[in-house]
């Protein structure tokens, strides 16, 4: 059983597109993110919501625009897609335990955006 | 602000050798959360260990072992024996308390030649 999902795996655009990414979690965790890992492998955070509450918004051009409609999923939609966007987008969960700590994250595997 | 420092960006080394990883970190928080994620050519990310600020034991679990030191803000990860599946980029990253986020190094790239 995959933990954390997302889809679709790879996707390939042309510049301008509107195009979203879809992420589930099936740990009853109570937090998500997205991250962003660029060219050169490194890895920045970009949203995370806590039961569906935003809670981290990073210096994210506002064409990124997170939703989350239940504490399993949290979707990426992008719009006016630009070069730049080209990346792997991950997914993540973690659940806050009771001394209100967040826990260790785990990752979905991955969406590849290439932009043309 | 967090950092997560990780010096070396290739190791290269023979089946069977030891390799170690550096991470060094900065925060101002005295409670704080330390992670090591291994990243295989499949592009996942796998967790690998975490360790909170206030537990200084070092760990072991099989071929892998890690050493924190709260004196040096290191926290640094061994492969033991080498493998071929080894080969991956390893992570380090930080978490203060309160705070959800991850803050993580720039990777190392671990090659395991056969």
């Amino acid at each position: 059983d995959t933990a954390v999902s997302q889809t679709p795996k790879y996707l390939v655009t042309q510049m301008g597109n509107d195009k979203s990414i879809k992420c589930e979690q099936n740990l009853g965790h109570d937090t998500m993110y997205w991250y962003k890992q660029d060219s050169k492998k490194f890895l920045k955070i970009m949203f995370s919501y806590n039961n569906k509450e935003l809670i981290i918004n990073e210096t994210v051009p506002n064409r990124f625009s997170p939703k989350s409609p239940d504490k399993a999923h949290l979707n990426l939609h992008i719009n006016s897609l630009e070069l730049g966007d080209s990346a792997v987008y991950f997914c993540a969960s973690s659940q806050v335990d009771r001394l209100s700590l967040p826990n260790e994250q785990f990752f979905g595997p991955g969406t590849r955006l290439t932009v043309l | 602000a967090q950092k997560v420092t990780q010096a070396q960006t290739e190791i290269s080394v023979v089946e069977k050798e030891d390799v170690t990883l550096d991470c060094v970190y900065e925060t101002r928080d005295t409670t704080y959360y330390l992670f090591w994620y291994k990243q295989p050519p499949s592009g996942e990310l796998v967790f690998l260990i975490r360790r909170n600020s206030f537990d200084e034991q070092n760990e072991i679990s099989g071929r892998y072992s890690w050493n924190f030191q709260k004196s040096t803000s290191s926290f640094n990860f061994t492969i033991t024996a080498s493998q071929v599946v080894d080969s991956a980029v390893y992570f380090c990253a930080l978490k203060v308390a309160n705070d959800y986020k991850l803050s993580f190094g720039a990777g190392t790239t671990v090659t395991v030649r056969a």
